[in-house]
């Protein structure tokens, strides 16, 4: 079984600041179906990264990924106020026939 | 511009049933594998289930195995979720979403189930 391991739980920063959220992976996954999503209290999640590095359409450049095997990593360069959600990746495996997300991570204002 | 509309929520006893439904439209359905994903109150995102466009292939979390059926009307542009058997623990708030290459890429706005 897959688990996907996000820290840290809870990121507090300023607007302008940079926030670097990690994913783990507890087995070595292709980075091809590695995903982030972003979730605003009240709304569906928004895709904002596949392929682990690849910017979803319309999601601003200020976002990044990247990462290979077990360890992902997610950007965003300077944070604006839009920008503090809560933010999950997920891993879909055809070998294990299921999509994993990871438990998020919750970017507050400090 | 993409909508998934879900519908069919509700309350419901232990041990019921419910049927969930999902509408899609501005993209040609019939070509695209869509799922359901489930998030409780205060938790975070679990995928529930997933099929292909060509119905060959369906998945399913080990959570909801043997009581959920996920199922697609290509002509309608819909899919659902039947649920049986549910628990309190089923409770949350039910999304539909499109998938390919293994993202999700859209999303509806959920429709909230709540066994009590």
């Amino acid at each position: 079984e897959l688990i996907l391991t996000q820290s840290p739980g809870t990121l507090s920063l300023s607007p302008g600041e940079r926030a670097t959220l990690s994913c783990r992976a507890s087995q070595s996954v292709s980075s091809y179906y590695l995903g982030w999503y972003q979730q605003k209290p009240g709304q569906a999640p928004r895709l904002l990264m596949n392929g682990a590095s690849t910017r979803a359409t319309g999601i601003p450049d200020r976002f990044s990924g990247s990462g290979s095997g077990t360890d992902f990593s997610l950007t965003i360069s300077r944070l604006e106020p839009e920008d503090f959600a809560v933010y999950y990746c997920q891993h879909f495996g055809f070998s294990l026939s299921k999509f994993t997300f990871g438990p998020g991570t919750k970017v507050e204002i400090k | 511009e993409v909508q998934l509309v879900e519908s069919g929520g509700g309350f419901v006893l232990p041990g019921g049933s419910l049927r969930l439904s999902c509408a899609a439209s501005g993209f040609t359905f019939s070509v695209y594998s869509m799922n359901w994903v489930r998030q409780a109150p205060g938790k975070g995102l679990e995928w529930v289930s997933y099929i292909t466009s060509d119905i060959n292939t369906i998945y399913y979390a080990d959570s909801v195995e043997g009581r959920f059926t996920i199922t697609r009307d290509n002509v309608e542009g819909s899919v659902f979720l039947q649920m049986h058997s549910l628990r309190d623990e089923d409770t949350a708030v039910y999304y539909c979403a499109r998938s390919t290459e293994g993202k999700l890429d859209y999303w509806g706005q959920g429709t909230l189930v709540t066994v009590s």
